[in-house]
């Protein structure tokens, strides 16, 4: 079964560094895009980014471009999204996704369970 | 970049087909046959449940089909059951970001 499983739900202070993980299961870890969303509390969906762990090939969202970092160890199956300095506005649940690519399209076809990240002081 | 244009909600009765509409412009829904459509659950994760515009993946019903004409792509739900109510979210790809997703629709089944 192909499966994505996240890292736990953090609680952290404005300024800190944060790093959260997203391991694949069942399928080529390397050959597959793997890929950031966010939804903020109440609100919809936001594409933040992706990475090809083959090669660490990475796209980011020009809204996220510069705000996060996203990694990939194809050597253990996971993918990281990562913050040097949070944020209140932080404060979402962060999923992580398979991503699919057809030409420079992409669709998410298997989801991870979320992530909750609050900011708070 | 902004987010496609869905209704904030649509709402009908067990049995009856409803439509949800994607509103985007030619950089995005109207260029290119790339649109996909996700279900979410309260306090659940997305779920695929149509990628290129009209394509299902494998286990998702087929009362579930998708449809595009000009800047708008539409996803129909037919036979309404009350385990279909949920948000639903288009996303297509836009050369600005590689993928946009819609302001999501809430689904009520009455």
């Amino acid at each position: 079964e192909v499966q994505l499983v996240q890292s736990g739900a953090e609680v952290k202070k404005p300024g800190e560094s944060l790093k959260i993980s997203c391991k694949g299961s069942g399928y080529s870890f390397s050959t597959y895009w793997i890929g950031w969303v966010r939804q903020m509390p109440g609100k919809g969906l936001e594409w933040m980014g992706i990475i090809y762990p083959g090669d660490s090939d990475t796209t980011y969202s020009p809204s996220f471009q510069g705000q996060v970092t996203i990694s990939a160890d194809k050597s253990i199956s996971t993918a990281y999204l990562q913050w040097s300095s949070l944020k209140a506005s932080d404060t979402a649940m962060y999923y992580c996704a398979r991503h699919i690519r057809i030409g420079y399209y992409y669709y998410m076809d298997v989801w991870g369970k979320g992530t909750t990240v609050t900011v708070s002081s | 970049q902004s987010a496609l244009t869905q209704p904030a909600s649509v709402s009908g009765s067990p049995g009856q087909s409803i439509t949800i509409s994607c509103t985007g412009t030619s950089s995005d829904v109207g260029g290119y046959n790339y649109v996909s459509w996700y279900q979410q659950h309260p306090g659940k994760a997305p779920k695929l449940m149509i990628y290129e515009v009209n394509n299902r993946p494998s286990g998702v019903s087929n009362r579930f089909s998708g449809s595009k004409s000009g800047n708008t792509a539409s996803l129909t739900i037919s036979g309404l059951q009350a385990e279909d109510e949920a948000d639903y979210y288009c996303s297509s790809y836009t050369r600005s970001s590689s993928v946009v997703f819609g302001g999501g629709t809430k689904l009520t089944v009455l």
